[in-house]
């Protein structure tokens, strides 16, 4: 069985300029989670995806926007980039919200630097 | 959600048992408590979750005291792969998203 896959694996890009980050989701999953890790903190909740529709949303402005794909696959887009969201990006996939003992799998992550 | 809180940092050797304490103090009736392992630049690895009472698998154990206010998370027999971050969090049942914590920063040294 494949696990969650990201793309791409590191990205730079200017202040001001829009991104989007994938993720393909573990096969039989279908719900999607997205963090932002800064260096030396925790993963911070993003929002989730449920069989496409958002069902969750943490403390970020609406500039960050995601969309998931009936195949579950998902995408989180970053408008209008800022200095501070340079950090590591992580997607995360479960089977109806990982409630099951396996929980969460992440995936590695994108490594956004904004300069 | 519950707040957790754990050690920020602790250091042990190989071949020790390593004891990990999260204190939950506000954990709802439906919390289950999940811990996750992550090393640097990778994502969380899921390692073990339960509700009470304690839970095995091929990698650790967790420890929920009756009233559920803390969790301990058992390492046996480390070695200096485990160096990494651990996070104790709580989750509702019938909630998908999960919330993390500031983690405890293990460090096994030879």
């Amino acid at each position: 069985e494949t696990g969650v896959t990201q793309s791409p694996t590191h990205l730079i890009k200017t202040r001001g300029q829009q991104v989007t980050l994938r993720c393909s989701s573990q096969s039989g999953h279908n719900t999607v989670s997205w963090y932002q890790q800064a260096l030396g903190q925790g993963p911070q909740f993003i929002f989730q995806y449920y069989r496409e529709e958002e069902n969750g949303r943490g403390n970020f402005p609406p500039r960050f926007s995601g969309l998931q794909f009936p195949n579950y696959s998902s995408e989180l887009n970053v408008n209008a980039l800022e200095l501070d969201d340079s950090a590591l990006y992580l997607c995360a996939s479960s089977l109806d919200g990982g409630l099951a003992n396996y929980g969460y799998t992440f995936g590695s992550g994108t490594r956004l630097t904004v300069v | 959600l519950a707040k957790t809180t754990q050690p920020v940092s602790m250091d042990s050797y190989e071949g020790q048992e390593v004891n990990i304490t999260c204190s939950h103090n506000n954990i709802a009736t439906n919390d289950y408590i999940t811990w996750y392992q992550q090393f640097p630049s990778q994502g969380p690895r899921f390692i073990i979750q339960g509700y009470k009472t304690k839970v095995t698998n091929e990698v650790a154990s967790l420890f929920i005291p009756a009233d559920r206010k803390s969790s301990t998370l058992s390492l046996p027999r480390v070695s200096l792969s485990d160096t990494a971050v651990y996070y104790c969090l709580g989750r509702y049942s019938s909630a998908s998203k999960i919330i993390f914590g500031s983690g405890t920063r293990l460090s096994i040294r030879p």
